[in-house]
């Protein structure tokens, strides 16, 4: 298994509270992703990023911001959390691009905002 | 906008079975194509990846297609085990680096 570990793994919040999800790697990988799952909508991708201090939006960003100060290291941020960003939270890394590369999932971080 | 669908939602097959999933997506241009396995409460592991001038790839039992003329793509499982049953994602991929996945199709194989 690829070396990537979530922190924390479950965690229930209150709306308007900020929340930061950890994602770090051991493998050294330049690409990193935040996706969320949720029954219907399948896997979005929120934010990712493409080496130390470079991200971009993914599909789904707003209400989300990213930091990455460290190549092993991508913190999600729920600035002021909702209802609707409780879902299950999915770090992902790639040696490339996403499109050309395989990525590697995390376990996932189980997100419940009250 | 690209969407990717898969059929069907939920599959149960007995032992042994040979089975086929479908994966069908909107947009041509893609880079690549991918099939992942899900176990509940699990992050996702790849199985395989196909580049888009290719037309297959094969790991073990599973054998993955891509025709991406008309959009579609299947992934063939041999000899089903117990150990098989998960939830099969496929995702396409494009030069930007983004991937687009499908809703999946939850797997059962009964002994």
């Amino acid at each position: 298994d690829a070396g990537i570990t979530q922190s924390p793994r479950h965690k229930v919040t209150e709306t308007g509270t900020p929340v930061t999800l950890r994602c770090h790697q051991t493998e050294n990988h330049r690409y990193m992703y935040w996706y969320r799952q949720d029954p219907g909508h399948g896997l979005r991708l929120i934010h990712y990023s493409y080496g130390v201090k470079d991200t971009d939006k993914g599909e789904v960003s707003d209400g989300y911001s990213v930091s990455r100060s460290k190549t092993e290291d991508f913190l999600l941020t729920l600035e002021s959390a909702t209802s609707s960003q409780t879902s299950v939270y999915f770090c992902a890394i790639s040696e490339g691009l996403a499109g050309a590369y395989t990525q590697y999932f995390g376990p996932g971080t189980r997100l419940t905002v009250l | 906008k690209q969407e990717v669908t898969q059929i069907p939602a939920a599959l149960s097959v007995p032992e042994g079975e040979n089975l086929v999933l479908n994966c069908s997506f909107t947009d041509s241009a893609i880079y690549n194509l991918q099939w992942f396995r899900q176990d509940p409460g699990k992050g996702l592991t790849s199985l395989l990846l196909i580049q888009s001038s290719q037309r297959e790839q094969t790991s073990g039992r599973l054998n993955a297609s891509l025709d991406k003329s008309s959009g579609r793509s299947t992934l063939y499982i041999a000899a089903s085990q117990p150990g098989d049953s998960a939830t099969y994602l496929c995702a396409v991929g494009f030069n930007t680096g983004k991937l687009i996945f499908g809703q999946g199709t939850t797997l059962q194989v009964k002994p």
